[in-house]
């Protein structure tokens, strides 16, 4: 049964600072692996699609990566801004399928 | 209207009532799925349609019934609701092939008292 990690639960960081945030998992065979950004009481913005063919993918100051034999993902953020502060989930693809599994999201405050 | 909308926003019921979500997207899309987000918990994965068609029940209560009469639309038939059943129900849709990106709506906050 496939199991998504993320760790840390919270984070809190002065604005300018680079950070990561970890995403694991514990079946290697996924079609691909989604990061997705929500505000409080909303709905879901997805940020990053990667493939399991790719190492990784970028948009912006948003940086993901995988690794698929380690069962892990990083999503790297660059020069943090207040306006990134929200939660952070991750979700994986499992082969063949519609059914993404979450993470139970990393909660990001970037103080001014 | 763009992406994907969901209606209504929030919603207060009672046990005994009968209520429905509604779900619209506006993509183009032939999948159509619904997610349940409780407080402390993963989103889970409750249903999900392809080209109308259930693909997906994910061992949910009889007591949400969903409905997909075409590729735009998704409703959630509520009866009879437990007050554990509060959380933010999501609606999200993808182009329709197996691992797609999925694309969501803002969700529905549901409350039973």
């Amino acid at each position: 049964k496939q199991e998504v990690t993320q760790i840390p639960a919270a984070l809190s960081v002065p604005e300018g600072e680079n950070l990561v945030l970890n995403c694991s998992f514990t079946d290697s065979a996924i079609y691909n692996l989604q990061w997705f950004r929500q505000d409080p009481g909303k709905g879901l913005t997805s940020l990053l699609l990667i493939q399991s063919s790719q190492r990784e993918q970028t948009s912006g100051r948003l940086n993901a990566s995988l690794d698929k034999s380690s069962g892990r993902s990083t999503l790297y953020i660059a020069a943090s801004q207040p306006g990134d502060s929200a939660t952070y989930l991750c979700a994986a693809l499992m082969d063949s399928s519609y059914k993404l599994i979450f993470g139970s999201g990393t909660r990001l405050l970037v103080r001014p | 209207e763009t992406g994907v909308t969901q209606t209504p926003r929030h919603l207060v019921m009672g046990m005994t009532n009968k209520k429905s979500l509604k779900c619209e997207q506006h993509l183009g899309h032939n999948a159509m799925y619904w997610y349940k987000q409780s407080a402390k918990k993963p989103l889970e994965l409750m249903f999900v349609y392809s080209l109308e068609e259930r693909v997906e029940n994910n061992s949910v209560p009889s007591r949400f019934s969903p409905e997909c009469p075409n590729s735009s639309h998704l409703f959630l038939h509520l009866h009879t609701l437990q007050p554990e059943d509060s959380a933010l129900y999501l609606c999200a849709s993808s182009p329709g092939r197996e691992g797609d990106e999925q694309f969501f709506g803002p969700g529905t906050r549901l409350t039973v008292l």
